[in-house]
C-alpha cells in the first residue's frame, strides 16, 4: 500500500496566484480530511469527506479555500487567491469510515510570497 | 469550551529515563483517544488509539497510554525513552457521537538527552 499521496510536497507562490494542492486516499478509505499546520495554531481540520460528499467545512478559514473530491481516489485543496498567511503545511489524512484509522500524508508545504 | 489540553509544549529528558506526556480533554462523553508522532519534516504517525475497554492501551515503538476517566486524561508513557523518539507527540479526539472529526491538541515537543 502506497499510503496517502500528496503532491506537490513544496509549493512556493507569489501572492495572489491560485495554488491547487492533491491529495490521493488509500484504497479504500472513504473518509479523507484537510489539514493546515502552523507554528501559531498547530493543526486545524480545515474541512473533511465521507464518500466524497463534504460533511464538515467549518475550518475552512474563508472563501478563498475550496476543497473538491470528484471520486474516491481524489481531492483537491485550492486557494485563489493566495496571500503570505496561507503559508503553512496542508496536510491530507484518509479513513475506512466508522473505524477511526486515520493515515497521514507527508504533506504539502506552502510558501506565499 | 469543548478542547484537548497537552500543558507541556517542550519536555527534555535523558537517554534511558522514563517519559510521560500529558493529554486532558474537555468532552462531555468520552471521546475517542489518540496518539500521533510527527518527526522534523515528516507527517503524523499513529501511536495508539482508546476506544473502549481495558484502560492501559499498548501502541507501537513501546509507548503506552492510560486512560483515566475520572481526570480526563490520557497520558502517554514510555519506560525507556531512546534518542531516536526525539520528535512531537500530538493527542487527538474524536468527540463522542461524532462522524470522524479528529481534533488535535497543541502538541508536546521532546528532546532527548545523550
Amino acid at each position: 500500500d502506497a499510503g496517502v499521496i500528496q503532491s506537490p510536497r513544496h509549493e512556493v507562490t507569489e501572492m495572489g496566484q491560485e495554488v491547487t494542492l492533491r491529495c490521493k486516499p488509500i484504497s479504500g478509505h472513504n473518509s479523507l480530511f484537510w489539514y493546515r499546520q502552523t507554528m501559531m495554531r498547530g493543526l486545524e481540520l480545515l474541512i473533511y469527506f465521507n464518500n466524497n460528499v463534504p460533511i464538515d467545512d467549518s475550518g475552512m478559514p474563508e472563501d478563498r479555500f475550496s476543497a473538491k473530491m470528484p471520486n474516491a481516489s481524489f481531492s483537491t485543496l485550492k486557494i485563489q487567491p493566495s496571500e503570505p498567511r496561507d503559508s503553512a503545511v496542508y496536510f491530507c489524512a484518509s479513513s475506512p469510515q466508522g473505524t477511526w484509522g486515520y493515515t497521514f500524508g507527508s504533506g504539502t508545504r506552502l510558501t506565499v510570497v | 469550551a469543548q478542547s484537548v489540553t497537552q500543558p507541556d509544549i517542550h519536555i527534555t529528558v535523558s537517554e534511558g529515563a522514563s517519559l510521560e506526556l500529558r493529554c486532558n480533554y474537555s468532552y462531555g462523553a468520552t471521546p475517542y483517544l489518540f496518539w500521533y508522532v510527527q518527526s522534523p519534516g515528516q507527517g503524523l504517525q499513529l501511536l495508539l488509539k482508546y476506544f473502549s475497554g481495558d484502560t492501559l492501551v499498548q501502541g507501537i515503538k513501546g509507548f503506552e497510554a492510560e486512560f483515566k476517566r475520572s481526570q480526563s486524561s490520557f497520558n502517554l508513557r514510555k519506560p525507556s525513552v531512546h534518542w531516536s523518539d526525539a520528535a512531537e507527540y500530538f493527542c487527538a479526539v474524536v468527540p463522542s457521537g461524532n462522524t470522524g472529526k479528529l481534533i488535535f491538541g497543541q502538541g508536546t515537543t521532546l528532546q532527548v538527552k545523550p
